[in-house]
């Protein structure tokens, strides 16, 4: 399994673009990018995910590098309620007997007025 | 729809005793994870099924077990609790064609 590094803490202004970064320079060709939050102690919540394109949602844009090494989740306009734990993982999709769904440590994103 | 729902949502156990949490997802969906989350620290997994009765270890296993006699139930089982398993436990599901996983609101476990 790919494993993935993130910066353990981020601060952003309410308002900004939050840029959180993620490496993953092992992943493998056939491994998508995934992207969850954590606010308080609930469980993951599901923000995005990608391949090697560039993907956008209602809630976040994923920006992959051309050669899938690192990727970045950008929130652009953070809000107070975005203020929690980022999880980036690498996983194969639908791989039967392989899918583990490993989180790594993540980034804790604060917001601030 | 319920989704993912973890029973109980909060205990308390002493030393030694045992215990079973109980995960159950009405999506229908193949795999099934538990995962553990100590203080200031990220979701470690514990055991993993993709399908009904299957099982796999995840990154760490000691001291518990599980079963899936269900498609819809995971079982994690804490034979002789241990305080070092006093945790925050996690339960998800995925759908082979679903892209997200779903996750339970967690189970408060401390053992004193």
């Amino acid at each position: 399994d790919a494993k993935t590094t993130q910066p353990p803490s981020m601060d952003c202004a309410e308002g900004r673009a939050a840029n959180l970064p993620c490496n993953h320079s092992t992943i493998s060709g056939n491994e998508y990018v995934y992207w969850y939050r954590q606010i308080h102690s609930q469980g993951p919540q599901y923000i995005i995910h990608g391949l090697k394109n560039n993907e956008t949602n209602e809630m976040a844009s994923l920006i992959i590098t051309e050669d899938r090494k690192s990727s970045t989740l950008i929130l652009p306009h953070a809000t107070l309620r975005d203020t929690a734990v980022y999880y980036c993982i690498v996983r194969v999709a639908w791989a039967y007997n392989t899918d583990k769904l490993i989180f790594g440590t993540g980034t804790r994103l604060q917001v601030f007025p | 729809n319920a989704g993912v729902t973890q029973t109980p949502k909060f205990r308390v156990l002493k030393t030694g005793q045992s215990m079973t949490l109980l995960c159950a997802q009405d999506m229908n969906h193949e795999y099934m994870y538990w995962y553990r989350q100590d203080p200031g620290m990220g979701l470690r997994l514990i055991h993993y099924s993709v399908g009904e009765g299957t099982t796999a270890k995840g990154e760490v296993p000691d001291g518990y077990n599980v079963s899936r006699l269900k498609k819809q139930n995971f079982l994690l089982g804490l034979e002789s609790a241990a305080p070092s398993q006093t945790s925050v436990y996690f339960c998800a599901s995925v759908g082979r064609m679903n892209t997200e996983a779903f996750f339970g609101q967690g189970t408060r476990l401390t053992v004193v």
